[in-house]
C-alpha cells in the first residue's frame, strides 16, 4: 500500500525564520506535488516535481525531489505570516490498473508575527 | 488548467437522507476524483470516475453508499446515501488536467456536509 508521510504535522515558527517540511513516500512515483490549503478553502497547487533532483522555487518556498530516497522537501525561507496554511504533498500511483493520487498527512504551519 | 465548480457549497442534512453533489468542469477531462476531508485531516480518495466506465472505489468505500455518475467529460455527481453523522465532512471533486508543464490535479471549492 502506498503511503505518504509528512513531518512535522504541526509547525509554529517565528517570522523571519527558515524551516523545512519533509515528505516521504513508500513506493516509486513519477511525480510529486505540493499543495497549500487555507482554512475553509480548497487546495491550491504550488509545485509539480517531475524528476530526480528537480528543484522549484516560488517566492519564499522551494521544493525539491530525491526519487532515490523517496523524499521531497518544502523549504521556507524567512517566513512571513501570509504563509500560515496547511501544506500537503501528494504522489501519483498506477497500480492494479488504477491511477490515483495519494496525499500526505499534511503539515499545519503557523507563522507568528 | 481547469476551473471546477461544485454544488451545493454546503448543506445540513438529516440522518437517513441522501445528498447528491455536483461537479462541473470548464473543459473536457478524462479523470475525475472524489475525496473526503474531515476537519483537520488529510484528503482520503473515495473513488476515481472516468467517463465511459464504472467508478473505481477505494478500500472502505462502496458504490451503494457513494454512487457516482460520470455522464460526460465535464460533469460528475457523487451521492452520499443513507447519511449518518459520521458522513459529516468536506467532499472535494478534482480533475487531472494539463498545467503549465505537466498534468496535475485541480480542485473544486468543496462541499461542506453536516449530518444531524
Amino acid at each position: 500500500e502506498l503511503k505518504v508521510e509528512q513531518n512535522p504535522l504541526f509547525l509554529s515558527m517565528q517570522e523571519g525564520k527558515n524551516y523545512t517540511i519533509y515528505c516521504n513516500y513508500s513506493t516509486t512515483s513519477d511525480r510529486l506535488y505540493w499543495y497549500r490549503q487555507d482554512p475553509g478553502k480548497s487546495l491550491e497547487s504550488l509545485f509539480v516535481l517531475l524528476s530526480n533532483g528537480a528543484v522549484k522555487q516560488e517566492g519564499r518556498l522551494m521544493a525539491s525531489l530525491d526519487t532515490k530516497a523517496r523524499l521531497s522537501t518544502l523549504h521556507i525561507t524567512a517566513a512571513v505570516h501570509d504563509l500560515s496554511a496547511t501544506y500537503f504533498c501528494a504522489v501519483d500511483s498506477y497500480t492494479s490498473g488504477t491511477y490515483k493520487y495519494i496525499f500526505g498527512t499534511g503539515t499545519r504551519l503557523k507563522v507568528l508575527a | 488548467s481547469a476551473v471546477i465548480s461544485q454544488k451545493p457549497s454546503r448543506d445540513i442534512c438529516q440522518r437517513g437522507t441522501s445528498l447528491t453533489i455536483q461537479c462541473q468542469v470548464d473543459s473536457q477531462v478524462t479523470m475525475m476524483f472524489w475525496y473526503r476531508q474531515q476537519p483537520g485531516q488529510s484528503l482520503t480518495l473515495i473513488a476515481t470516475a472516468n467517463q465511459g466506465s464504472e467508478a473505481t472505489y477505494e478500500s472502505g468505500f462502496v458504490i451503494d453508499k457513494f454512487p457516482i455518475s460520470r455522464p460526460n467529460l465535464t460533469f460528475s455527481t457523487l451521492t452520499v446515501s443513507n447519511m449518518s453523522p459520521e458522513d459529516s465532512s468536506i467532499y472535494l471533486c478534482s480533475v487531472e488536467s494539463k498545467g503549465r508543464i505537466s498534468y496535475e490535479q485541480y480542485f473544486g471549492p468543496g462541499t461542506r456536509l453536516t449530518v444531524t
